[in-house]
Formats: structure tokens, sequence, C-alpha cells
């Protein structure tokens, strides 16, 4: 059974930093590409980030780009987000979710339960 | 960036209807569109990709179609554990983007 489990979330002040993480199971963690999907609170979904399955390849939303960091470690099955310079609406849940391919996007087959993060004064 | 339009935003439908949600392409994106479920207080599950190809496991009640700029996703046999909000997403172009949403309700 594929099984992703996000962690990190949590309160952050605006402009400091959170980093989330990913634990996969249940696949071949290294030949396929992962992202990072987020939801305000009652509202759709947002891509935010991608890597491609040996890191070579990353992409960001522009609402993202550089002030977050896509990164995984294949040796530990985990994927990360750093989040610097958080801002108010970077408040979401935040989903990791995986990809039918090995560098994508295409569709994003398995997601985790997302880990909340809230930036807030 | 493609922008996706989902209509309706919500509709409200019996037991044993057919239900449809059409999703418009700001942008030619062939036929790299798939569709999720989202229920209450849960992760999205995909299952439509390419537009019209059913992700193993779901049930053939939920179908898709089109190619280019206009698609649609239907669900041809309502059933109570279909309420949810349904999402259209593009991958022809990064950032991949999705639509807004459909909420499917039970009258």
């Amino acid at each position: 059974e594929v099984r992703l489990v996000e962690s990190g979330g949590g309160l952050a002040q605006p402009g400091r930093s959170l980093r989330l993480s990913c634990e996969a199971s249940g696949f071949k963690f290294d030949d396929y590409a992962l992202h990072w999907v987020r939801q305000g609170p009652g509202k759709g979904l947002e891509w935010v980030a991608r890597i491609s399955w040996n890191s070579g390849s990353t992409a960001y939303a522009d609402s993202v780009k550089g002030r977050f960091t896509i990164s995984r470690d294949n040796a530990k099955n985990s994927l990360f987000l750093q989040m610097n310079s958080l801002r108010a609406e970077d408040t979401a849940l935040y989903f990791c979710a995986k990809d039918k391919l090995s560098v994508g996007p295409d569709a994003f087959d398995a997601w985790g339960q997302g880990t909340m993060v809230t930036v807030s004064a | 960036d493609v922008q996706l339009t989902q209509s309706p935003s919500s509709l409200s439908s019996s037991v044993k209807d057919r239900v449809t949600i059409t999703c418009q392409a700001s942008q030619d994106i062939r036929n790299y569109l798939n569709w999720y479920q989202q229920k209450p207080g849960k992760a999205p599950k995909l299952l439509i990709y390419d537009a019209s190809n059913l992700q193993a496991g779901v049930p053939s009640r939920f179908s898709g179609r089109g190619s280019g700029a206009y698609f649609t996703f239907t669900i041809s046999n309502l059933q109570p554990e279909d309420v949810a909000t349904y999402y259209c997403q593009q991958y022809d172009s990064l950032p991949a983007t999705f639509g807004g949403g459909t909420r499917v309700e039970i009258k």
C-alpha cells in the first residue's frame, strides 16, 4: 500500500521558516517525481513545487519561487519543503503527492493527509 | 499560466442521477487533464487521468471526456458516497493548475 505521511507543520510568525517532511512507503521511491500541493482554509488546490526522481529538475509556483526549496533524500524515502520568509498567504494545509511519472508533472496518484501551516503574528 | 474554469461551482442532485461537470482551459492542453475527488477533511483522490482513463480501483460510474480546451466529467449513477468536491487539473505546462472545484451534494 502506498503511504505518504507529512509532518513539520505548525504556527510560524511572518518572515520565519518551517521545514516540512514527507515520509513515503509502499512504492519504489526513487522511480517517481514528487510534488507539494497546498490548500488554503476553505479554498481550492494550489500546486506549489515538483522535484524529479533524481532531484535533477525542480519547479516552483511563482507565489513561492525564491522562498521555498523542494528536496528529497532517496536513501531515506523522504521529501522536504524548506519554507523561508513565510507570509500570511502561505497559511494552508500542505499535501505531498506522488506523480505517475519520474519527472512530471503528470497525474498525482497518491496523496498524504497533509500538514497544516499557519503563519500569523 | 493555464487557467481552468470549472462549472458549475456546486450542484445538488438525487441518488441515481447523472451528473456532469465541465472544465474549460484557457488554451489547448491536448488531453493532459486529470480529475480528482476530495471528500470533506480528506486528501484528494485521483479518479481520471489523461482526460478519459479510469484510475485503477475507481468505480466505472465515473468517466471523463474531451481534448483541446473543453472537458467533461460525469457521474452516471450518483451515490451518497459521491458527496465531495471535484477538481480538474492540467499538466500540459508548468505550473500545473487546478480548476476552482465543483461541490456535489445529494438532494
